[in-house]
């Protein structure tokens, strides 16, 4: 139980683009989902939650109008990262919660920014 | 700022030995304590969580909390090559969102 699938695992883009991730809970209903991003050799950096039909929170340094959290659903969350530029190539992961605070992880997405 | 400390490592335990895997935080409001393990180029995922002071044991794993201490560690019993992960602790200080606090993660590598 508690599996969280994330597509597309992994995209290359031009710069200047947008790119949408998609977070969803295969068989439980996320009442809390966050997304994190982790660059090489370095922890998970947690970047925003976001509640099913409430605007995210997002942490601090974390610009809200470049990454848009849409949580539509009980199991969708998506990240889109708007105007990507290459400094935004990253490992984006999402997790998701239905009991608090235990949370289990997508397989994370691989940005690659070109 | 809320701090969870961790020893990088590389960790190197031969196979069959008992891996011992530290964890300190900063926030004495912690209520929850969670052990992840990432392969490279892996998402997290969970290994066990931990409340309460004392021992939690899971198959080969045991988790130790002091929260006088501020202390969380895990211990891999029989530790295996497919054990070698970097494994992250990570703790919630509770409230009505539920944030994780990652440490850096500690790199084991158990050798054949």
């Amino acid at each position: 139980g508690a599996v969280v699938s994330q597509h597309p695992s992994r995209v290359i883009c031009k710069s200047g683009t947008s790119v949408k991730i998609e977070c969803r809970s295969l068989d439980f209903q996320a009442t809390t989902m966050f997304w994190y991003r982790q660059f090489p050799k370095q922890s998970l950096m947690l970047m925003a939650t976001s509640n099913e039909g409430s605007k995210a929170t997002y942490e601090q340094g974390v610009e809200k109008d470049k990454f848009l959290i849409n949580h539509a659903s009980l199991t969708l969350s998506t990240l889109t990262v708007t105007s990507a530029h290459p400094e935004d190539s990253s490992f984006y992961i999402c997790s998701a919660s239905y009991s608090g605070e235990t949370q289990y992880f997508g397989p994370g997405t691989r940005l690659l920014v070109l | 700022q809320k701090e969870v400390e961790q020893n990088s490592g590389p960790l190197s335990v031969p196979e069959g030995a008992i891996a011992s895997l530290n964890c300190t935080y900063s926030d004495r409001g912690s209520q929850s304590f969670f052990w992840y393990r990432q392969y490279s180029g892996k998402s997290p995922e969970l290994i066990m969580f931990i409340y309460s002071n004392g021992d939690k044991e899971d198959g080969r794993f045991t988790a130790q909390l002091n929260k006088a201490s501020q202390y969380v560690s895990l211990l891999i019993r029989d530790s295996q090559p497919s054990d070698s992960a970097t494994y992250l602790c990570a703790v919630s200080s509770g409230g009505s969102n539920y944030k994780l606090t990652f440490g850096k993660g500690t790199l084991l590598t158990v050798n054949p």
